[in-house]
């Protein structure tokens, strides 16, 4: 049973625009979401997190919007870089599960020069 | 600083033969420990966590086995490979909650 789906398994956009990645949870228990970028044959990096409390988090080019009503999160990057093409996971933990990390099947990104 | 390191980066196997892969944790103690895979076209599956020495949770039932037998050691084992062992391993660690810190990661074929 996912508990955390990212439906868009690709999104491609034109650098210096804006990218969205989109990330929806079912269990009500999470209270803290992060997103990681994966490049091929190499272990996910942290870009960046959010807990429950908030529902923005921003760092530079990449913001991290939560929407708890809807189960629902998203990353904003902006501007775009033909660098920021990978692998795109969101994840999720909390409740009973709070030692794990739950992870959505990820979205490739690319960004056209 | 800590670092987290697993080996071997690659390895191909043929089906009914062993595993074993090692991840080592150096810079903090206690850490949680974690082994994803992410198979083609997959995402990353948490396999096995564990929270202290000798403490193995597994979350998915399969044919591979973890042990923690120091602190900062952890390693993923089987005793026959299948072929649909093949994937990419990570191991991961994390200082309780909080962000997880993955390594290089392992690929493995089996054939």
């Amino acid at each position: 049973d996912q508990q955390v789906k990212q439906n868009s398994p690709s999104l491609s956009v034109q650098e210096g625009r804006i990218s969205i990645l989109n990330c929806d949870y079912t269990n009500s228990m999470f209270d803290y979401f992060l997103w990681y970028k994966k490049y091929p044959a190499e272990g996910p990096t942290f870009l960046i997190s959010i807990s429950s409390i908030k529902d923005k988090n921003e760092d530079g080019r990449f913001t991290v919007f939560l929407n708890k009503s809807a189960k629902h999160l998203s990353l904003h990057i902006v501007p775009s870089q033909p660098g920021d093409s990978a692998v795109y996971f969101c994840a999720a933990s909390g409740g009973t599960g709070a030692n794990n990390l739950f992870f959505g099947t990820g979205t490739r990104l690319t960004v056209i020069p | 600083s800590q670092t987290i390191h697993q080996w071997p980066a690659t390895l191909v196997q043929p089906v009914g033969s062993p595993l074993s892969l090692e991840c080592t944790v150096e810079g903090t103690s206690n850490p949680n420990l974690y082994w994803y895979r992410q198979a083609a076209g997959r995402g990353l599956q948490l396999l096995f966590y564990s929270v202290g020495i000798g403490q193995i949770s597994s979350e998915v039932p399969q044919n591979l086995s973890a042990s923690r037998p120091q602190d900062r050691q952890f390693i993923l084992s089987s005793k026959k490979l299948l072929l649909s062992d093949s994937g990419f391993y990570l191991c991961a660690w994390r200082p309780g909650t909080g962000e997880l810190f993955f390594g290089e990661g392992s690929r493995l074929t089996v054939l």
